[in-house]
């Protein structure tokens, strides 16, 4: 199965910073088929992104997918108070379906 | 808008089977695969498997296809996970999950999340 490396575990910083998480995988991700999540702890996952770099419905532009085979990011270009939270990389190109281990974005 | 409700928490002893269900309203249900995803306290997310209703057909992740079941009613928009010979490991928070066109592998509608318990 395909191993996704998120880097870093943790981000700590301040509203209207850039944020930007990193997704590497073990072997090449078909299709580039990846997907970014965002998790506020007690809540359930909210699709971001999919196919590397599409934003999903009513995400705002400040979220940017980048990346193809086996490196991925997440750029968020300027924080916003709601943007706190766990963010998993999630691979859906070859079974089983994996995601990362999470990067937590924290308040400075 | 799809919604996706789940049925409550549930507390099993060590050994015994759990059924979740997950009802969905407001939406496209049966041409969509439904799938489960299930995150340990304090931990990630580990997909489990799911199905396409209108199919009828199951995808399971290898680690979990000697232990669960996962079916669909079309007839009332609801999936459910079942899980049997549960350890303490399966204390875990299982969500069910739309996947956003068809079957591809990406989840657009998440449900609430329902707390599993497993004790001895």
């Amino acid at each position: 199965e395909i191993v996704l490396t998120q880097s870093p575990d943790t981000l700590s910083l301040s509203p209207g910073q850039r944020a930007t998480l990193s997704c590497r995988a073990s072997q090449s991700v078909r299709n580039n088929d990846l997907a970014w999540y965002a998790q506020i702890p007690g809540r359930a996952p909210r699709l971001l992104i999919y196919g590397a770099s599409r934003r999903a419905a009513g995400i705002p532009d400040r979220f940017s997918g980048s990346g193809s085979g086996t490196a991925f990011s997440l750029t968020i270009s300027t924080l916003e108070p709601e943007d706190f939270a766990v963010y998993y990389c999630q691979q859906y190109g070859s079974s089983p379906w994996t995601f990362g281990q999470g990067t937590k974005v924290e308040i400075k | 808008q799809l919604q996706l409700i789940q049925s409550g928490p549930e507390v099993k002893k060590t050994g015994s089977s759990v059924k979740v269900s997950c009802k969905a309203s407001g939406g496209i249900f049966s041409r969509f695969g439904i799938n489960w995803v299930r995150q340990a306290p304090g931990q990630g997310l580990e997909w489990m498997g799911g199905t396409i209703p209108v199919f009828g057909s199951t995808y399971y992740a290898e680690k979990f296809q000697d232990r669960v079941t996962i079916t669909a009613d079309k007839s009332t928009n609801t999936s459910f996970l079942e899980m049997n010979s549960l350890t303490s490991e399966d204390t875990a928070t299982y969500f069910c999950a739309r996947d956003g066109s068809g079957w591809t592998g990406w989840f657009d509608s998440w449900g609430q999340g329902t707390l599993v318990t497993v004790s001895s």
